[in-house]
């Protein structure tokens, strides 16, 4: 069965503390695996896709990376501006399956 | 570029009434998603529109229904309102890559 795991459901940091997010899956004919960032109440925002095993991606301080079965979104010195919901999702089977995860939210306290 | 726009913001409606909601896609994409997210709760797939045709369904009743437009503007219809159908509806419009850009939303009430 497809599905996106994504852990853990919430995380509190400090300023500064930098720490990782997990994004697992079993997904039919891997197409892309996509971050995005949610705010509340607001639609996600697009981050990052990759698309083969050993791709990485950096976006300030922000960096993807990914293996055959999952997904990891370090965060690097994080500040209170990036506390969000950031969502994972992967697409498979000729972009005919799109499935989100649950969403890691992050709470970054100064 | 202009993103993707979402129309209304808020609706408010009551039990047994229908909501329309609209979706404008980025220019040039053909591909038109819709989502629902429920107040703390994942995204949930429902429809998929490519080039006017229904692509894929969600595991939804027949009751949410849609169309997407020779101009690829989407708009998604619930009839028969239930008071869980409220929640956030989110449009995506698509690149051939597959990202999945966002609008804002549109929150459904249910009263």
């Amino acid at each position: 069965e497809d599905q996106v795991t994504q852990s853990p459901e919430a995380l509190r940091l400090q300023e500064g503390e930098s720490s990782s997010l997990n994004c697992s899956y079993t997904v039919s004919g891997l197409r892309g695996l996509f971050w995005y960032r949610q705010d509340p109440g607001k639609g996600p925002e697009f981050l990052f896709t990759l698309y083969s095993a050993g791709e990485e991606k950096e976006k300030e301080r922000l960096k993807a990376t990914l293996t055959k079965k999952e997904s990891f979104l370090h965060i690097t010195a994080p500040k209170p501006e990036d506390s969000a919901t950031y969502l994972c999702a992967v697409a498979g089977d000729n972009f005919n399956k799109f499935y989100f995860g649950s969403g890691t939210k992050l709470n970054v306290k100064p | 570029e202009a993103g993707v726009t979402q129309s209304p913001t808020h609706l408010i409606k009551t039990r047994g009434q229908q909501a329309t909601l609209r979706c404008s896609p980025i220019s040039g994409h053909t591909s038109v998603y819709w989502y629902q997210q429920a107040l703390g709760l994942g995204l949930q797939f429902l429809l998929w529109y490519d080039e006017g045709e229904e692509r894929n369904r969600g595991n939804f009743p027949p009751r949410f229904s849609g169309r997407q437009f020779p101009n690829y503007s989407s708009e998604l219809n619930v009839n028969a309102l239930e008071l869980e159908d409220s929640a956030l509806y989110l449009c995506a419009s698509a690149k051939n890559t597959g990202e999945l850009f966002f609008g804002e939303g549109s929150r459904l009430t249910v009263l």
